[in-house]
């Protein structure tokens, strides 16, 4: 089985300042790993993943994250947050070749000030 | 194309009646999975559906939850005799098959409120 934690649950941040959402997780097998945005009332939507190959991944909006297999962790990095980034950020990871389920951390609440 | 949709969007209800939440998956997905997600909290699964399929129901809290899927369409949730726990959003996601791979498209969720 794998396991999530996202270490903060909450993280204030002026706008155009970077901003680090940290992940990491633990699993016995190897590992995809995603990151999900939920804005206000809606659904969670991808934001990116790392499946395999290069270990940096990027969105269309500017973040990116890094898997690092040494530190099982896969931070969620932006150089420059706008307002409109202000959301919940779920982690999850699933097992390569096991569960089909991913396991979600409990979310970090990004808050982007004027 | 049309993303997951889920019904209804808010339900109140009193403790002990029987609520049915529904989800329409995106056409063609093969994979449809529910999951509760507590105020403050992350994700809980419940239960998955490969077709109209669903081989673990493990993840269901109680005997008083159950879920069909007709074919490869919409899904029901359905809570009996509800109680305040089970106050949270209750979200469906559908992927076009059923890998680890694969990204979840998520619907808007209900919001359940038992009195």
């Amino acid at each position: 089985a794998q396991s999530v934690t996202q270490l903060d649950s909450q993280v204030p941040v002026f706008e155009e300042a970077p901003v680090e959402l940290r992940c990491n997780y633990s699993s016995s097998v190897s590992v995809y790993l995603f990151w999900y945005v939920q804005y206000p009332n809606q659904g969670l939507q991808l934001l990116l993943k790392y499946l395999s190959g290069s270990t940096l991944v990027e969105s269309i909006n500017g973040f990116e994250a890094e898997f690092n297999k040494s530190q099982t962790s896969f931070h969620l990095r932006k150089p420059s947050v706008h307002i409109s980034d202000t959301a919940e950020y779920f982690c999850a990871v699933s097992a390569a070749g096991g569960s089909y389920i991913p396991t979600f951390g409990r979310g970090t609440s990004l808050i982007v000030h004027p | 194309g049309a993303g997951v949709s889920q019904s209804p969007s808010n339900k109140v209800t009193e403790k002990g009646k029987d609520v049915e939440l529904r989800c329409d998956p995106i056409s063609g997905h093969t994979a449809l999975y529910w999951y509760r997600q507590r105020l403050g909290q992350g994700l809980e699964f419940l239960i998955y559906f490969q077709g109209n399929s669903a081989p673990d129901k493990s993840g269901l809290p109680s005997d008083r939850f159950s879920a069909e899927r007709t074919g490869e369409s919409v899904s029901t949730l359905t809570i009996q005799r509800t109680q305040q726990e089970d106050s949270a959003v209750y979200l469906c996601a559908s992927s076009p098959r059923l890998a680890a791979r694969e990204t979840q498209y998520f619907g808007p969720g209900t919001r359940l409120l038992v009195l």
